[in-house]
């Protein structure tokens, strides 16, 4: 079985401080991990996916992870925050066994500080 | 390009009465399909996910249905509907016999009962 868990259901930070949002996952195969952001009443975009090529994940908007499998985590960063970045923010994993199906962490809402 | 279209974008309705949500999918053949339920604080939940025409999954038992009577067509209906119902609805589609590739959303349906 696999699952999500996402340290930290809000997470605040002042404009220009560095984000860090955390995702540690249970997998019993290689695992495929993804975040993805969901601003007020829309559909969720992918941010970027780890599927076991390079272990630093850059995506969209500044954002980063890095696949850590001796940690089961995949944490998400940026280097400094903009306040557009406020949304919810969702980890998640799938694997081979799973014909595709996403399974997501609870999700953190993230806050930016003027 | 692929898209994917869910509508309607709100509803309300009352208990005991009917639901039929509808998603269809542009540019792309034989997707897999998901219907997935955000209730407040509760993160995604899967609800249903079919990888072909007439062929449902369901994930938790509940008062929902799905059909794909289409190959790019997948609805969530119900015959009478629970306060319990309420919630975000969103449609996904991701391409078939690709394990690790992410899934990509629809605008949700945002589903109040009353």
């Amino acid at each position: 079985a696999q699952s999500v868990t996402q340290l930290g259901s809000h997470v605040s930070v002042s404009e220009g401080a560095l984000v860090l949002l955390r995702c540690n996952y249970s997998s019993s195969v290689p695992p495929y991990l993804f975040w993805y952001v969901q601003y007020p009443n829309q559909g969720l975009q992918l941010l970027l996916k780890y599927t076991s090529a390079a272990t630093l994940v850059k995506g969209i908007n500044g954002f980063e992870a890095e696949f850590k499998k001796s940690e089961t985590s995949f944490h998400l960063t940026k280097p400094s925050a903009h306040m557009s970045d406020a949304a919810e923010y969702f980890c998640a994993v799938t694997g081979n066994n799973q014909g595709g199906k996403l399974i997501f962490g609870q999700g953190t809402e993230l806050s930016v500080k003027p | 390009s692929q898209t994917i279209h869910q509508w309607p974008a709100t509803l309300v309705q009352p208990v005991g009465s009917p639901l039929s949500l509808e998603c269809t999918v542009e540019g792309t053949s034989n997707p897999n399909l998901y219907w997935y339920r955000q209730a407040a604080g509760r993160g995604l939940q899967l609800l249903f996910y079919s990888v072909g025409i007439g062929q449902i999954s369901s994930e938790v038992p509940q008062n929902l249905s799905a059909s794909r009577p289409q190959d790019r067509q997948f609805i969530l209906s119900s015959k009478k509907l629970l306060l319990s119902d309420s919630g975000f609805y969103l449609c996904a589609w991701s391409r078939t016999g690709a394990m690790n590739t992410e899934a990509f959303f629809g605008q949700g349906t945002r589903l109040t009962v009353v």
